[in-house]
């Protein structure tokens, strides 16, 4: 699975756009983009994936560059339980099972 | 809807005692199930997975081992704790699904995790 590349720290103002970047420059063309995030002591949970068009759900927003190369999850309206690390990965479709979860991004929601 | 359970939520052990950790899935059937660690400050270790009843690969060569004696129940076991097994336990599962022309697409879904502080 290619490497990913997220910033360390972020931080953000209650109610504004979260914009969080992830670095895939060695990605291939079957690899997805995952988002996941980790509140503190608890589980990681799934936000959303994709693979080269824009995608949205009730959570957020995914918006991968046309050569697939980065992309950003934004969480539109951002809340202090937005709080949390949060994880870039990419796999393969029909590969490898197991996602490898780096350092991610931790964000900051202040009031 | 698809749950997953975990227990106990927090354990303290001596060294040099046993270990059994417990995961179930409910609302599901044949998922794929994970074992991952996360030390204090660090990313996640990939443990173990399954793709089956009695199917278990390992990631790391450790003294724990896990089993799958049902399709949904997936255990995480030592014969004997060292202080380095202290962290964070985390059962996960994931559908098998096909989309976009067949590919196959995996989520994961994390349970609450269990704590293990091995004094």
């Amino acid at each position: 699975d290619a490497k990913t590349t997220q910033p360390p720290s972020m931080d953000c103002a209650e109610g504004r756009a979260a914009n969080l970047p992830c670095n895939h420059s060695t990605i291939s063309g079957n690899e997805y983009v995952y988002w996941y995030r980790q509140i503190h002591s608890q589980g990681p949970q799934y936000i959303i994936h994709g693979l080269k068009n824009n995608e949205t759900n009730e959570m957020a927003s995914l918006i991968i560059t046309e050569d697939r190369k980065s992309s950003t999850l934004i969480l539109p309206h951002a809340t202090l339980r937005d709080t949390a690390v949060y994880y870039c990965i990419v796999r393969a479709s029909g590969g490898s099972y197991i996602p490898t979860f780096g350092r991610g991004t931790s964000l900051i929601v202040h009031p | 809807s698809q749950t997953i359970h975990q227990w106990p939520a927090t354990l303290v052990q001596p060294v040099g005692s046993p270990l059994s950790l417990e995961c179930t899935v409910e609302g599901t059937s044949n998922p794929n199930l994970y074992w991952y660690r996360q030390a204090a400050g660090r990313g996640l270790q990939l443990l173990f997975y399954s793709v089956g009843i009695g199917q278990i690969s390992s990631e790391v060569p450790q003294n724990l081992s896990a089993s799958r004696p049902q399709d949904r129940q997936f255990i995480l076991s030592s014969k004997k704790l060292l202080l380095s097994d202290s962290g964070f336990y985390l059962c996960a599962w994931s559908p098998t699904s096909f989309r976009d022309r067949g590919s196959r697409v995996y989520e994961q879904y994390f349970g609450p995790g269990t704590r293990l502080t091995v004094t």
